[in-house]
């Protein structure tokens, strides 16, 4: 059983477009993240979401929209894509939001190629 | 949360102990210390924490100093599939994780 699964695995596309990632986690956490690892493989955390609240937004660009269907699923979707948005997307979850014990476990990455 | 220092490689004999030192003087008192990796191409994967006391769990072990201005994370016996980029994370309750540049730990054959 994966905990935190994400499609798709891979994502190739052209300047300009509009693409989604799913996320979905089956441990019944209330939070859930998603965050960026550049070509230089620095991990940074771009969004939280707490019970489809979002609780966290990192300098980010507009264009990119994380989307909370119910708790155990967060989407993002990014608009108008740019040559600089390649690189490996990781969604997480983790129990409870705030928490300094709450340990987050992440999925296998989508990795994104944009043309 | 407080900064952390890492060594940017080790390399280590498969079988034996891998120790992988981490840095972190600003550390305040309700700063936990965490320890993830990352095989190549996977999500990191949590490996173990601690607040002062040593801790342990099947993976590795997790001593911190009395001044806990430092820690060390044991793998006691190391394998090939222990190679990985090992990030040493403080955290005070902010909700995402701060990646630094972590230690690259090669295990030889």
């Amino acid at each position: 059983d994966t905990a935190v699964s994400q499609t798709p695995k891979y994502l190739v596309t052209q300047m300009g477009n509009d693409k989604s990632i799913k996320c979905e986690q089956n441990l019944g956490h209330d939070t859930m993240y998603w965050y960026k690892q550049d070509s230089k493989k620095f991990l940074k955390i771009m969004f939280s979401y707490n019970n489809k609240e979002l609780i966290i937004n990192e300098t980010v660009p507009n264009r990119f929209s994380p989307k909370s269907p119910d708790k155990a699923h967060l989407n993002l979707h990014i608009n108008s894509l740019e040559l600089g948005d390649s690189a490996v997307y990781f969604c997480a979850s983790s129990q409870r939001q705030g928490r300094s014990t709450d340990t987050q476990y992440f999925g296998p990455g989508t990795r994104l190629t944009v043309l | 949360d407080a900064k952390t220092t890492q060594p940017p490689s080790m390399d280590c004999a498969e079988g034996r102990a891998a120790n992988l030192p981490c840095n972190h003087s600003t550390i305040s008192g309700n700063e936990y210390v965490y320890w993830y990796r990352q095989i190549h191409s996977q999500g990191p994967q949590y490996i173990i924490h601690g607040l002062k006391n040593n801790e342990t769990n099947e993976m590795a072990s997790l001593i911190i100093t009395e001044d806990r201005k430092s820690s060390t994370l044991i793998l006691p016996h190391a394998t090939l599939r222990d190679t990985a980029v090992y990030y040493c994370i403080v955290r005070g309750g902010a909700d995402g994780l701060t990646f630094g540049k972590g230690t690259h730990l090669i295990i030889q054959p």
